[in-house]
Parts: structure tokens; sequence; C-alpha cells
């Protein structure tokens, strides 16, 4: 069975400054791996997602991540935060097959002016 | 807006009682998905259907059931609700329904049973 482990339930940055999300994942077979964001009372939106081409994948709104298979991490990162990030992030893996969708428990990232 | 549409919004019940939730796909979009978010287990995938063909199983129980129609809609269906079935469900489309494919979410329907 695969998994994920977002490995802070919070993280508060101030605006400006770069922001890390950090996701780890455990699957059998080369999976799919996205990040999602979800705004307050709002679906989740697709940030950027690693389907097994380039390692680093860059996604909306200035965001990239970098799979390392050998770290077996899909990290989250902004140069620069704005007060718009302020939201709830998931790191999602999906097996090749569909069988096998999990979600990480998400990250609350605050933004302080 | 992701073009992927949702009712109700909000359902109050009682336990015990049945429901339906609805979901329209975007246009194009043959594959829809079920989830359920609440606070004791975050976020699970329930469902997948893909052009009207159940596609992938994850961790829906046997009081739910679902299934999709042939103009593509979806529907949820939760019977002999309890207390902790109380969460936010959405519903995904993606265009072939792969696991390489953007999923595109509704704004989800909040159900409480009391």
């Amino acid at each position: 069975a695969q998994s994920v482990t977002q490995l802070d339930s919070h993280v508060s940055v101030s605006e400006g400054t770069p922001v890390l999300l950090r996701c780890n994942y455990s699957s059998s077979y080369s999976p799919s791996l996205f990040w999602y964001v979800q705004h307050p009372n709002k679906g989740l939106q697709l940030l950027l997602k690693y389907t097994s081409a380039a390692t680093l994948v860059k996604g909306i709104n200035g965001f990239e991540a970098e799979f390392k298979k050998s770290e077996t991490s899909f990290h989250l990162t902004k140069p620069s935060a704005h007060m718009s990030d302020a939201a709830e992030y998931f790191c999602v893996v999906i097996s090749y097959n569909n069988n096998d969708m999990r979600f990480g428990a998400g990250t609350r990232l605050t933004v302080k002016p | 807006d992701s073009g992927v549409t949702q009712t109700p919004k909000h359902l109050i019940t009682a336990t015990g009682q049945r429901v339906t939730l609805r979901c329209s796909p975007r246009s194009g979009d043959l594959s829809v998905y079920w989830y359920q978010q609440s606070l004791d287990q975050g976020l699970q995938f329930l469902i997948q259907y893909y052009n009207g063909e159940e596609r992938a199983k994850g961790n829906i129980l046997e009081r739910f059931s679902a299934q999709q129609f042939p103009d593509l809609h979806s529907e949820l269906n939760l019977s002999s609700l309890e207390l902790g079935d109380s969460a936010l469900y959405f519903c995904a489309s993606s265009v072939q329904g792969r696991s390489t494919d953007t999923q595109y979410f509704g704004p989800g329907t909040r159900l409480t049973v009391l």
C-alpha cells in the first residue's frame, strides 16, 4: 500500500520569505505525485504534478516541487510568499492504476504581514 | 470556478436516514471521483467512475454506493447514516481518468448528521 506523510501540520512564514512544505511518500511503483491547495470553504485546486517526466516541476502561482526518488520526497517550495498563499496544502500520491490514492494530512500555511 | 458542480451545498439529516449527493463533471470529462473530508480521517478517496463504469475503489463503506449515468453526472448514495458520516463530500472530474490526469474539484457538499 502507498502512503504519504506531510511532515508539518502548520507552517508560518512572513510575506516575502521562502516557503517550504515537506512531503514524503511510500510507493511500490512509480507513482504520480500532486500538490493541491484548498482555500477556506473551497474545493481543491491543482498546484502542480509529477508524472515521471522532469523531476523539477513548476506549477501555478510561482510554486515548484522536486521529485527525489532516493529520498522519496516531493517538497513544495516558493521563493517569496504572498498573503494570498495562506491556505491548506495537500500532497497526493496516486498509483498507476488509480487503485490507491492517498492524501497527506495537510499543511496549513499562514503568511504574516 | 472549476466547472464541476455539486448539489446540494449543505445537507442536514438524522441518523439512520439516506441521502443522495449529486455531481456534474466539467464538460468533456469522462471520469468522476468521490472523496470524503472529515476532521478525523482527513481526505479519503471513495470511488471513481469512468464513462459509466466503476474504475477504482477506495475506502468506501458498504452503506455507501455511487453510480455514473449516461449523461456522465454522478450520484453518491449514503444510507443508514451515522454521526461519523458528517463530513464534506467532494466530487472531482478528469478527462480520461488516468492516474496522471489533473482532477478538477467541485465546491463540495457539507453533510451534517444529527
